[in-house]
């Protein structure tokens, strides 16, 4: 597609609920990125798929998240028990691989509110 | 590992004003350094980039930005903003040659007035 599509937009959760979000990458784009956005805290970086390669899952903050992304393209971040601190802005992002940054294209984010 | 802290959280100005925010990085290697910016209801864009060459880069809308490596800085900078670039700017690094990870600053929100 002409960019990244995620969706959804907004999604109201209640506590202790399971929640999937879900990124379509550009066309092509070899690597994709998760990040959350919370008020006052910047980027923070959650996981990195590259190609075929086993993911980077460092900046997950617990096991109550993971993700995949199904047959190199689309990838759902999913988060399990969810708690209001999981309330943030999650962001995905793709890229050609090895492009050292400068192909990133963001999406315009999922909001997600725990209420 | 790699840190990006950015000094400012909030800045105000008037248009016609200069802009600088000020980006700090933490890494013992070769950098490649980002400002990227999110308007209101927009996602982020990229501003400008440094890869190497000339620490001095210019980028989209009249931004520059100077990379220092004596300082570890990647400041941004405007001559005289326009009220149109009210929005949260963040400063970023990939590490290395091959690195694709970005790690961004906390960002700084700029507001300028009419």
């Amino acid at each position: 597609g002409a960019g990244v599509s995620q969706s959804p937009s907004n999604k109201v959760t209640e506590k202790g609920k399971d929640v999937e979000l879900r990124c379509d990458p550009i066309s092509g784009h070899t690597a994709l990125y998760w990040y959350r956005q919370s008020l006052g805290q910047g980027l923070e970086f959650l996981i990195y798929f590259q190609g075929n390669s086993a993911p980077d899952k460092s900046g997950l903050p617990s096991d109550r998240f993971s993700a995949e992304r199904t047959g190199g393209s689309v990838s759902t971040l999913t988060i399990q028990r969810t708690q209001q601190e999981d309330s943030a802005v999650y962001l995905c992002a793709s890229s050609f691989t090895g492009d050292r940054g400068f192909g990133y294209t963001f999406g315009s984010g999922t909001r997600l509110t725990v209420v | 590992a790699q840190s990006v802290s950015q000094h400012n959280h909030h800045v105000i100005l008037s248009e016609a004003a200069s802009l600088e925010l000020g980006c700090n990085y933490s890494y013992g290697g070769t950098v490649n350094l980002f400002w990227y910016v999110q308007y209101p209801g927009q996602h982020l864009q990229l501003l400008l980039k440094y890869f190497s060459g000339d620490p001095l880069v210019k980028g989209i809308k009249g931004f520059e930005a100077e990379f220092i490596k004596s300082k570890f800085s990647f400041n941004l900078r405007k001559p005289s903003v326009q009220w149109s670039d009210t929005a949260e700017y963040f400063c970023a690094l990939t590490p290395g040659t091959a690195g694709n990870k970005l790690t961004f600053g906390g960002g700084t929100r700029v507001l300028v007035k009419p």
